[in-house]
């Protein structure tokens, strides 16, 4: 069965800082989704962005990149120049290409600094 | 644009009274929908997903049900709740975007057994 691992129960950062959150996965498979969403206090999850497996180039949104490391079966995220709004719980989830369902890992509590 | 509805916001209830959330999807047809449980501090469970109506597969045994009477509705039910069906409750639809399949998120329901 596939899992997800956030080692980090809680980070915190400085305004302004750059912090990465770690995420590693287990599959067998070698098609497969990978994505970070943020959950902030309201608990809407909300999509901070996502990477196809296939795809060697790591994804970017802004000022949230992901470090995409298929053989070692990671995927940290990145979140330059932290603002106070970045604030929440970030979740990494994993789904199998085709399948329906999304597996989440335990989160990482993100505290911004001011 | 695709949003996604929850009722209601907040809910309490006794042990052993029935329960009904509802969510409704805009702006997409024949969305695959999806009902998620998040115990405090913890990830997403996957609970139901449902491909199209009358269609419901469940991914745990456990005290509720799942019913998609119309295209774009998904209700969680419950004869009789429990202590432990205490939570938060996010229904999902996945959309295609970016040539990537992605679950996107309603709101939530706080749901408290007492």
């Amino acid at each position: 069965a596939q899992t997800v691992t956030q080692s980090q129960p809680e980070m915190s950062v400085q305004e302004a800082e750059t912090v990465t959150l770690s995420c590693t996965y287990d599959t067998s498979e070698s098609d497969y989704y990978l994505f970070w969403y943020k959950q902030p206090p309201s608990r809407q999850m909300i999509l901070v962005i996502r990477q196809e497996a296939y795809k060697q180039q790591n994804a970017t949104e802004n000022r949230f990149s992901v470090n995409f490391q298929k053989a070692a079966k990671s995927f940290s995220l990145k979140i330059s120049d932290s603002q106070l709004g970045d604030a929440a719980m970030y979740f990494c989830a994993y789904s199998m290409w085709g399948a329906q369902k999304l597996v989440f890992g335990q989160g990482t509590r993100l505290t911004i600094n001011p | 644009s695709q949003t996604i509805h929850q009722w209601p916001a907040t809910l309490v209830q006794p042990v052993g009274s029935p329960l009904s959330l509802e969510c409704t999807v805009e702006g997409t047809s024949n969305p695959n929908l999806y009902w998620y449980r998040q115990a405090a501090g913890r990830g997403l469970q996957l609970l139901f997903y449902s491909v199209g109506i009358g269609q419901i597969s469940s991914e745990v045994p456990q005290n509720l049900s799942a019913s998609r009477p119309q295209d774009r509705q998904f209700i969680l039910s419950s004869k009789k709740l429990l202590l432990s069906d205490s939570g938060f409750y996010l229904c999902a639809w996945r959309g295609l975007a970016g040539g990537m399949e992605t679950q996107y998120f309603g709101p939530g329901t706080r749901l408290l057994v007492l």
